[in-house]
């Protein structure tokens, strides 16, 4: 099955720097790589989705690459903020089986 | 209506109890899947149903029974849990796009916090 890795697993920085979260899979076949944000005690939500046809993807302060070649893929945060502080999962999938990374804790310090 | 909704949101069970999550959508997807969440873990894939059948089990043993009695609904049945099993158990559906379109956005529930004394 698919095995996602995610780097780091802890990430600070000062308000207004830029965050960089990075993806590996191991299954050629996935091609759909979602980012999900989950606060404490609340459930994962979707922020930014990228599929295997397209390279980059960008919604406002977020984006989102994707080298299918070398299988990885990245998140970008520009401006963050104090209420960017979370937990960020990336994901890979093919057809219905999506399996998730590890996870990474962003803390923006105001 | 965009919500995934799970009930009961808490639930405390001793060993030999028998007790089920629930979780309900009404956004037409036709996959459903149950996650499985410990603390500063990642959500874990149990099972998934596409189109009311089960098409992926994670080798998860069989005191977690899942059922899909409809496109609406998704069930997981609780017998003789142990207390490692206590945890945030999700659920989620999503599109399923034909061909090599491959799944879309999971929608998540709020989940249902179990635990197992």
């Amino acid at each position: 099955g698919e095995n996602v890795e995610q780097h780091p697993s802890t990430l600070s920085v000062q308000e207004g720097d830029s965050a960089v979260i990075k993806c590996t899979y191991s299954d050629s076949a996935s091609n759909y790589f979602p980012w999900y944000k989950q606060e404490l005690g609340k459930r994962p939500q979707l922020i930014i989705d990228i599929r295997s046809n397209v390279g980059e993807k960008k919604d406002q302060r977020i984006a989102v690459t994707l080298n299918k070649t070398a299988k990885h893929f990245s998140l970008h945060i520009t401006e963050t903020q104090p209420e960017d502080s979370a937990v960020y999962f990336c994901a890979a999938s093919w057809l219905n089986d999506m399996r998730f990374g590890a996870g990474t804790r962003l803390t923006v310090k105001p | 209506d965009t919500e995934v909704t799970q009930t009961p949101k808490h639930l405390v069970m001793g060993m030999t109890n028998k007790k089920s999550l629930k979780c309900e959508q009404h956004m037409g997807h036709r996959a459903m899947y149950w996650y499985k969440q410990k603390a500063k873990k990642p959500p874990e894939l149990m099972f998934v149903y596409s189109y009311e059948k089960l098409s992926i089990n994670e080798s998860v043993p069989s005191r977690f029974s899942p059922e899909c009695p409809n496109s609406s609904l998704l069930n997981l049945h609780l017998h003789a849990l142990q207390p490692e099993d206590s945890a945030l158990y999700l659920c989620a559906s999503s599109l399923l796009r034909g061909g090599s379109g491959g799944t879309g956005e999971l929608f998540f529930g709020e989940g249902s916090r179990l635990t197992v004394l």
